[in-house]
């Protein structure tokens, strides 16, 4: 059973930095690419990009070049998004997704439960 | 970017009864239209892609159709398991973009 398990909620200082998790199972990780989406409180999906874990290739919806970071960990089978200088429009839920390669063609197959950032002084 | 454009927002049925949600892009795209359902506590679940070409597992009461920059999700004799959040998103070009959902509640 493919699963993507995401880490726990994290609390931010607006202006710092937060590192989130998301560890794959039940397939092979490097045959897929991983997308993370954001959902702000009540609102709906933004996609914001995604990394091939085994180049380490990245794509990201130009809003959030300056944002986000995606890593992955071929070790671990782990992909990560860091999210940097947090302000109050960071607060989200965050979720990977993995899709099938770097065609736009491709869809999100199998969703993570979700990470909520909550950026807060 | 492509806008996508999705209503209603809200809806509210009853067990047995069909539903459709619609999404409409701002350009052509062809036929990469998907739909996801979203339910608290749940991962969020892919239903439909390229329109109309349903993910393993879904069950066929689903249906999608459209194509160009007009698409319909149909869910024919309602289960109670189907309500819930609906979005839709297209799959043309990137940036993928998605729909502002549609929450479909028990009548």
């Amino acid at each position: 059973e493919v699963q993507l398990q995401q880490s726990g909620p994290e609390v931010g200082r607006p202006g710092s930095s937060v590192k989130i998790s998301c560890k794959a199972s039940g397939y092979t990780f490097t045959d897929y690419v991983m997308n993370w989406v954001k959902q702000s409180p009540g609102q709906g999906l933004e996609w914001i990009g995604w990394i091939d874990p085994e180049y380490g290739s990245t794509d990201y919806a130009e809003k959030f070049k300056k944002k986000a970071t995606l890593t992955a960990d071929t070790s671990s089978s782990t992909a990560y998004i860091q999210l940097s200088s947090l302000t109050s429009e960071d607060t989200a839920t965050y979720f990977c997704a993995r899709s099938g390669g770097y065609s736009a063609y491709y869809v999100m197959d199998a969703w993570g439960q979700g990470a909520s950032v909550t950026v807060s002084s | 970017d492509v806008q996508m454009t999705q209503s209603p927002s809200n809806l509210a049925a009853s067990p047995g009864e069909s539903v459709s949600i619609n999404c409409k892009a701002s350009k052509s795209i062809s036929k990469y239209l998907a739909w996801y359902q979203q339910k608290p506590g749940k991962a969020n679940k892919l239903l439909i892609y390229s329109g109309s070409t349903l993910q393993s597992g879904t069950p066929s009461r689903f249906s999608g159709s459209g194509s160009g920059t007009d698409f319909t999700l149909t869910i024919r004799n309602l289960e109670p398991e189907d309500f819930g959040l609906y979005y839709c998103q297209q799959h043309n070009e990137y940036p993928w973009t998605f729909g502002g959902g549609t929450k479909l509640e028990l009548k």
